[in-house]
């Protein structure tokens, strides 16, 4: 799987987007970008992902550079409870079950009052 | 809530000795991955079962080993444990054959003394 590379942290006002960047400039052509973020004290939780195109659900949105080495995660309007560490995964996606996922240290994001 | 349990949620251990850390699985999901994260860290992926077989492993030594049983719940057992197996264990239900949403329970907090 390739490596990615975050920030360790950011800050962000409450009410406002949150964009987090990842760099994975070795990313090969079968392998998607998937975003996980883990709240203080609870597991990870999925957020979105993706493969070339953008993608948008109700957490947040994924925008893919066209020559997918980096993306960004946008929270359209972060609240307080938004408060967590946001990890970058990209791996191979196949038809058998091994479905391991490789965490980096991800970006702390910080959203404030 | 994930529907992924864990037990016990807080073990401590003295070194050399052995552990057995517990998760039952979100209903109908039949893999399930145990990862290993170290204060600071991202999760670190141990491995995963199907069907009640390994079915991928990462880094870990044999001292590391599984179980999942016909119902999908799983242990992990650690044994001659040391200083560094103090961390959070998480475990991670999900179907295979999708893009793939793994489902964290809250994790079990380890130290060893």
């Amino acid at each position: 799987d390739a490596k990615t590379t975050q920030p360790p942290s950011m800050d962000c006002a409450e009410g406002r987007a949150a964009n987090l960047p990842c760099n994975h400039s070795t990313i090969s052509g079968n392998e998607y970008v998937y975003w996980y973020r883990q709240i203080h004290s609870q597991g990870p939780q999925y957020i979105i992902h993706g493969l070339k195109n953008n993608e948008t659900n109700e957490m947040a949105s994924l925008i893919i550079t066209e020559d997918r080495k980096s993306s960004t995660l946008i929270l359209p309007h972060a609240t307080l409870r938004d408060t967590a560490v946001y990890y970058c995964i990209v791996r191979v996606v196949s038809g058998g079950s091994n479905y391991k996922l490789t965490f980096g240290k991800g970006t702390l994001l910080t959203v404030n009052p | 809530e994930t529907g992924v349990t864990q037990s016990p949620t807080h073990l401590i251990k003295t070194r050399g000795q052995q552990v057995t850390l517990r998760c039952s699985s979100q209903s109908g999901h039949n893999t399930v991955s145990w990862y290993q994260q170290a204060l600071g860290q991202g999760p670190q992926f141990i491995f995963q079962y199907y069907r009640e077989e390994e079915n991928g492993r990462g880094n870990f030594p044999p001292r590391f080993s599984g179980l999942q049983f016909p119902n999908y719940s799983s242990e992990l057992n650690v044994n001659a444990l040391e200083l560094d197996d103090s961390a959070l264990y998480l475990c991670a239900s999900s179907f295979p054959g999708q893009h793939i949403e793994q489902y964290f329970g809250p994790g079990t907090r380890l130290t060893v003394t």
